[in-house]
């Protein structure tokens, strides 16, 4: 059974940093891209990024929006996805999960499986 | 890309027909995904390549489309199925759902 396991959400202070871990089972991490999404309260999904696998390059795409300040990775001997969040701001508050995808050197064709979800909240 | 969803909020009654319409502001090709999401829940995959249905759902959900208009169809409601849809366009960068339709029972 495909799992993904959100951890490492909690309260920050602005500016502050946090990384999220996704850990992966159930199938070959490492043939997958990982994408990390996020859901303000109350508001519409967000697409955050991705990183290809390595056998496609191990490349990450960005939101515009996040790109500078978050940085996703992963490390397919532990089956696990990261996302490095640096100079957190207070609209950074939201669930964030993670994804497997079916994503070549070009594109994604979908996401499939999502995590459950970890809560961030940024507040002074 | 923005995507633009139709209606917002739906009322139905189980055994309805339902239909949520994608409209992107550029064409996306076939590079489109449906999701369900319950409250509290991770976002599930339904549709994807605009008309393929992803294993282990349900036949009453169909997608169609390509280019700028896409439709999610529900044949025939189901007590589980009043939840919110969100499209999601893959076709550029950066990756961009529609603000979602809430299903709702009447």
């Amino acid at each position: 059974e495909v799992q993904l396991v959100e951890s490492g959400g909690g309260l920050e202070q602005p500016g502050r940093s946090l990384r999220l871990s996704c850990t992966g089972s159930g199938f070959t991490f490492g043939d997958y891209a990982m994408s990390w999404f996020r859901q303000a309260p109350g508001k519409g999904l967000e697409w955050v990024g991705f990183i290809r696998s390595e056998t496609s390059g191990g490349t990450t795409e960005y939101a515009a929006s996040l790109k500078g300040r978050f940085t996703i990775s992963r490390d397919d001997s532990r089956t696990i996805a990261y996302l490095q969040m640096n100079s957190l701001k207070t609209e950074d508050t939201a669930v964030y999960y993670c994804a497997r995808g079916d994503c070549s050197v070009g594109s994604c064709d979908q996401f499939d499986y999502w995590g459950q979800g970890t809560l961030v909240s940024v507040s002074s | 890309i923005q995507l633009t969803q139709s209606p917002s909020s739906l009322s139905a009654s189980v055994g309805d027909r339902v239909t949520i319409t994608c409209r992107a502001s550029q064409g996306v090709s076939s590079y489109l995904a449906w999701y369900q999401q319950k409250p509290g829940k991770a976002p599930k995959l339904l549709i994807y390549g605009a008309s393929i249905l992803q294993s282990g759902v349900p036949s009453r959900f169909s997608g169609s489309g390509s280019g700028t208009d896409f439709t999610l169809t529900i044949s025939s409601l189901q007590p589980e199925d009043f939840a919110t849809y969100s499209c999601l366009q893959l076709s550029t960068y950066p990756y961009t759902f529609g603000q979602g339709t809430r299903l709702e029972i009447k």
